[in-house]
């Protein structure tokens, strides 16, 4: 069964370092996404990206975040100068279709990655 | 804007008994999904079940059933004759299909934890 992969599965990076989270969506797959959980926290919605550009992105998703698609199939988070409170679960997700009332298009998770800043 | 509420942070059911779930959620948008996920501690999203705004019937999969109670805005999940393996974190989520392009994010609830006993 075809899976969205996330590499690396925990990073840990000093205060103010540039980071990049990788991920592999599902690859007929056309709309993809970053979520963010602290720990014992909810599940944050931070951008989803569609045909090469963000379509939407929450109060979170400040200067500091970019996505990227560089290659037709890696879907990439770059956090500019991490933050203490930037350490977080951080799930990519992807979709096939665009969600209508009519389907039940669910977005497929990654296992997450684990960034913890010191 | 959309809201799930989950009011149980922590619940713990008998191996073999059923369980319920609660959710409600709050939009102004006529046309949404529900969805319930599993998180494991191992970190990954598990999608379980979904419900349409406009579905008349309850939403079944397999052990998992969605209680959907529009007038009251619930979607409480029901899990039957539950395992040990049940044992995980439960997120509540929704998403609102607005026109093309329009906003794709689910928000989450902040979970219910449920132990599963012998």
């Amino acid at each position: 069964e075809p899976e969205v992969t996330q590499t690396p599965s925990h990073q840990v990076t000093q205060m103010g370092q540039e980071v990049i989270l990788r991920c592999v969506p599902i690859s007929n797959h056309l709309y993809f996404y970053w979520y963010r959980q602290i720990l014992g926290q909810k599940v944050e919605f931070l951008v989803s990206f569609y045909n090469n550009e963000i379509s939407e992105k929450s109060e979170i998703f400040d200067d500091q975040f970019s996505v990227e698609r560089p290659d037709g199939s890696n879907f990439t988070l770059k956090i500019r100068s991490t933050k203490l409170e930037d350490s977080a679960m951080y799930f990519c997700a992807s979709s096939e279709l665009q969600f209508t009332i009519l389907t039940s298009i669910e977005q497929y998770f990654g296992p997450g990655t684990r960034l913890t800043v010191t | 804007a959309q809201k799930i509420t989950q009011t149980q942070p922590g619940m713990f059911v008998q191996e073999k008994e059923a369980v319920t779930l609660d959710c409600t959620y709050d939009t102004s948008d006529p046309s949404y999904g529900l969805f319930w996920y599993k998180q494991p501690s191992s970190g990954e999203m598990i999608f379980l079940i979904y419900q349409g705004s406009y579905d008349q019937q309850n939403a079944t999969e397999g052990r998992y059933s969605l209680n959907f109670q529009k007038a009251r805005k619930s979607a409480n999940l029901v899990i039957s004759a539950s395992q040990l393996g049940d044992s995980a974190m439960y997120f509540c989520a929704m998403r609102v299909a607005l026109n093309s392009g329009g906003y794709q994010k689910v928000t989450f609830g902040t979970g219910t934890k449920l132990q599963v006993i012998p």
